[in-house]
């Protein structure tokens, strides 16, 4: 299986301030083949299920604010709100989807400072 | 708009079957897609249970082949779980989810959830 290690595994940071959250997979989640990184990240809000927020580890999702960016290759990829704001509070998750099993990250806890 | 609903028992005993379905309205499952269904314990992360297609591949996660088993009312829209054998383990929010396209196996979108409840 590959993992996936998320960092930190939770975060405060201030309303309009930056706020970075790290995944990094145990193998490359890269084809070369299509030169795609096989990545996506979530949001998850208390109560409900997980929104998609970013795939192809840098491609927003339509209807996700620009504040929300992806980055990274191979092994180690970064989700960047760039401007956090209230609704932005919840848990986020990386998931690989490179094989079988498809799976996710431990989960990282953004919280307003 | 695309909408998928779980529904099923809230709670089920030990050493039983958890049988749980998804209904999707709004697109047809035998269209396309791979439609699956992914858990997530109390407090805990996300687990990939299964996905499967209308022509009738199916793809279960290794750590749960031998108890899973996801089958499809294509004349209801519908696609269902069972989990055999179930166990405290097995207590989680479930949903049910359609991955964006056959070949990249993202969520774009997802049910609500339900939560099962494994005791005696």
């Amino acid at each position: 299986d590959i993992v996936m290690t998320q960092s930190p595994d939770s975060l405060a940071v201030s309303l309009g301030e930056r706020a970075t959250i790290n995944c990094k997979s145990s193998q490359s989640v890269f084809y070369n083949s299509n030169n795609k990184n096989y990545l996506a990240w979530y949001q998850q809000k208390p109560g409900q299920p997980p929104k998609l927020l970013i795939y192809w580890a840098s491609t927003r999702e339509s209807g996700v604010p620009d504040r929300f960016s992806g980055s990274g290759s191979g092994t180690d990829f970064t989700l960047i709100i760039s401007s956090l704001q209230a609704e932005d509070v919840a848990v986020y998750y990386c998931q690989q989807y490179y094989g079988n099993p498809y799976t996710f990250g431990q989960g990282t806890k953004l919280e307003m400072k | 708009q695309v909408h998928l609903q779980e529904s099923g028992p809230g709670l089920v005993k030990p050493s039983e079957t958890l049988s749980l379905t998804c209904t999707v309205s709004g697109y047809s499952i035998s269209s396309d897609y791979y439609w699956g269904w992914i858990r997530q314990p109390p407090g805990k992360g996300l687990e990939w249970i299964g996905s499967f297609y209308h022509s009738g591949t199916t793809y279960y996660s290794p750590s749960l082949t031998s108890r899973v088993t996801i089958s499809e009312d294509l004349s209801m829209n519908q696609f269902s779980l069972n989990l055999k054998s179930v166990t405290a383990a097995d207590t989680a929010m479930y949903y049910c989810a359609k991955t964006s396209s056959t070949w990249s196996w993202y969520f774009d979108l997802w049910g609500r959830g339900t939560l099962v409840i494994v005791s005696s």
